[in-house]
This record gives C-alpha cells, structure tokens and sequence, in this order.
C-alpha cells in the first residue's frame, strides 16, 4: 500500500495561514488524497479530499503536485480552534471504506 | 440529525468482564466501523459493515465481536477484558452512495475504556 509521510508538528500564529505538507511518494494513478483532522478529546471529521486538480471548501484546500507525489493542505486564517492533528490519507477504491491513520500532524495555533 | 451516538464516554471494567459499546447513526449509512486509539497514536480499525447483516475484522479483531442487525446500530462487545483493550473508541458511519469510499466519514465522540 502507499504511504504518506507528515511531520510531526507544526506551528503557526492566529489569522495566518498554515500549510500542511504531506509526501506520497509511492501513489497509484487511481489513489485519492483525503484528510481528516482531529480535535482534543473528539472523534476525526473530514476535511477535504481530491485526485488530480486542486480543491476548495469552505474548510480549506487542497494543492496537489503534477507529479503527485505531494500534497499540500490550506488553511487559509488559522483560528484556535484548528489546532488539532491533521492526517493525509490515501484511499485506493472507491469500495475501500477503510482509513488507515497515520501518526499524524499536530498543528499549533498561537493566539 | 444527532449524527454519530456512542455510549458509554467512559467506562472502567475489571480484566475478563465483557461488555458492549453502543453506537448508533440517524443518517441511514450503510457503512459503520470501529476504531481504536492508543495514546499518542493514531486510530487502527477493528470491524466493519458495509451494511446490516454484513460485517468484516479489520486490522486487529481480536478480543472483538461485532452484528449489524440494524442499518442504525453498529455494537461492539467486548468478550473478556485485558489490559491491552484500555484505549479510547471511535465509531464511524458512511453513507455509500455515488463516490463511495470517498464519502466522507462521520466519527462519533468516542468511548474511553479503561480495564485494571
């Protein structure tokens, strides 16, 4: 299976926007790029996700590589409450339900 | 819409009592799971349903029973307690529909179990 790799932590100050590397090296032509991102003490809630061309919500967006060998998540204005861990996950299939979850990118925002 | 139920928040057993964690969704999902979380990592997936009557082990059933008797209610039991089962647990559901597995998921708010 194809991997990603994210570092560990990363900081950013209030109303700044933070970018999200993600490396996936090893990705298949029909593999989808979601993230999730959890808040302290809360379950995992969906971000974004996309294939070849870049996306946009009302949350953040998502820059892919041409290559797509990388990633890269937006958050345009950082707030407090976006301080969580962020995680970039590959999805082969669209029968495929299962998320594998990594270690992760804990995100801090300084007020 | 309530979204992702669970219960118990927490829950403290003694090591061989079983018991069931609940978790129900109002959303009319086909595709329920669970998770579970070790501290400072990330979740690892224990069953699955694609749909009621239908369920499947993830990467680490064991310890774990699941049924789907229910499109709504997606119960894990617990069959004899250990200390390696004290983790917090997440149930998750998806509707399956048009773009499948990139459905988003919903997650419910946990249930922190703690076996001595």
């Amino acid at each position: 299976d194809a991997k990603t790799t994210q570092p560990n932590s990363m900081e950013s100050n209030e109303e700044e926007p933070v970018h999200l590397p993600c490396n996936h090296s090893t990705i298949s032509g029909t593999d989808y790029i979601h993230w999730y991102r959890q808040l302290p003490s809360q379950g995992p809630e969906y971000v974004i996700h996309g294939l070849t061309s870049n996306v946009n919500n009302r949350m953040a967006s998502l820059a892919i590589a041409e290559d797509r060998k990388s990633s890269t998540l937006i958050l345009h204005r950082a707030t407090l409450r976006d301080a969580a861990v962020y995680y970039c996950i590959l999805r082969v299939s669209s029968n495929d339900y299962k998320l594998s979850f990594g270690a992760g990118t804990t995100v801090t925002v300084r007020a | 819409n309530a979204g992702v139920t669970q219960t118990p928040k927490f829950q403290v057993l003694k090591t061989g009592q079983s018991m069931t964690l609940q978790c129900a969704q109002d959303m009319n999902h086909e595709y329920m799971s669970w998770y579970r979380q070790d501290p400072g990592m990330g979740l690892r997936l224990i069953h699955y349903s694609v749909g009621a009557g239908i369920t499947d082990q993830g990467e680490v059933p064991n310890g774990y029973n699941v049924s789907r008797s229910t499109t709504e209610d997606f119960p894990l039991r617990l069959l004899s307690a250990a200390p390696s089962q004290t983790s917090v647990y997440f149930c998750a559901s998806s509707y399956s529909g048009t773009s499948g597995a990139h459905n988003e998921q919903f997650f419910g708010p946990g249930t922190r179990l703690t076996v001595l």
